[in-house]
């Protein structure tokens, strides 16, 4: 099945840094999508992106689909950014989505 | 977007009981599944859930240890059943609209087993 490696599995930073968060996928998709699960379990949806550049505020993606991965950007962090950032796929012709293991950020103040 | 309503938020359950969980979606969608969440881990699909006929499972996950019901388009049930403390997890459902690329997920139900 398609792999989905997500590095680095910890990030630490102090309020005000900025991050990259990068998401390799093994295999043509369809779909892919970054989720922010916070400390209470609820996985929050970031960006729809199985290509291209998108921004919403502090936050922005990109994803190159013909070269396999996307990265995941946050500037300016905040302490409530932190928890697990998911880079999730569907593969071409596939329905589920696969999770990448995620990335764990903690935003000291 | 769509409202997705779970329930329970969290419950804990003693060894060898059952337990339902209920995701409730506000407009129609194609696709419902159901994952899983082991404590410090990912997101694994334990199952596509299949509105009139038989969940579609995925390896290492069977009918008799996790029965879905979805009898229409807005509503599923999954049952953990004869449950051990290693069935202690987040359990999700995740819906996606037809025509629409993006999945998203209820609030998940926190099942601790004693």
């Amino acid at each position: 099945g398609i792999q989905v490696e997500q590095s680095p599995p910890d990030l630490i930073l102090q309020e005000g840094a900025n991050s990259t968060l990068r998401c390799n996928f093994s295999d043509s998709v369809n779909n892919l999508q970054w989720f922010h699960q916070n400390p209470w379990g609820q996985l929050i949806n970031l960006f729809y992106i199985p290509s291209g550049t998108k921004q919403n505020g502090r936050l922005s993606a990109t994803t190159v689909a013909t070269e396999r991965y996307s990265l995941l950007y946050i500037s300016s962090s905040q302490t409530t950014d932190s928890g697990v950032y998911f880079c999730a796929v569907i593969i071409q012709g596939a329905q589920k989505l696969v999770f990448g293991q995620g990335t764990r950020l903690t935003i000291n103040p | 977007s769509a409202v997705i309503s779970q329930k329970p938020s969290r419950d804990i359950c003693q060894r060898g009981t059952s337990l339902t969980i209920q995701c409730q979606v506000d407009s129609q969608v194609t696709m419902m599944f159901w994952y899983r969440q082991q404590p410090g881990q990912s997101l694994t699909l334990i199952a596509t859930a299949n509105q009139g006929s038989e969940a579609t499972y995925e390896s290492g996950f069977v009918i008799d240890k996790f029965p879905i019901s979805r009898p229409n388009l807005t509503f599923s049930t999954l049952t953990v059943s004869n449950m051990s403390p290693e069935d202690s997890s987040i359990y999700l459902c995740s819906v996606r609209r037809q025509g629409a690329g993006e999945l998203f997920f209820g609030e998940g139900s926190r099942l601790t087993v004693l």
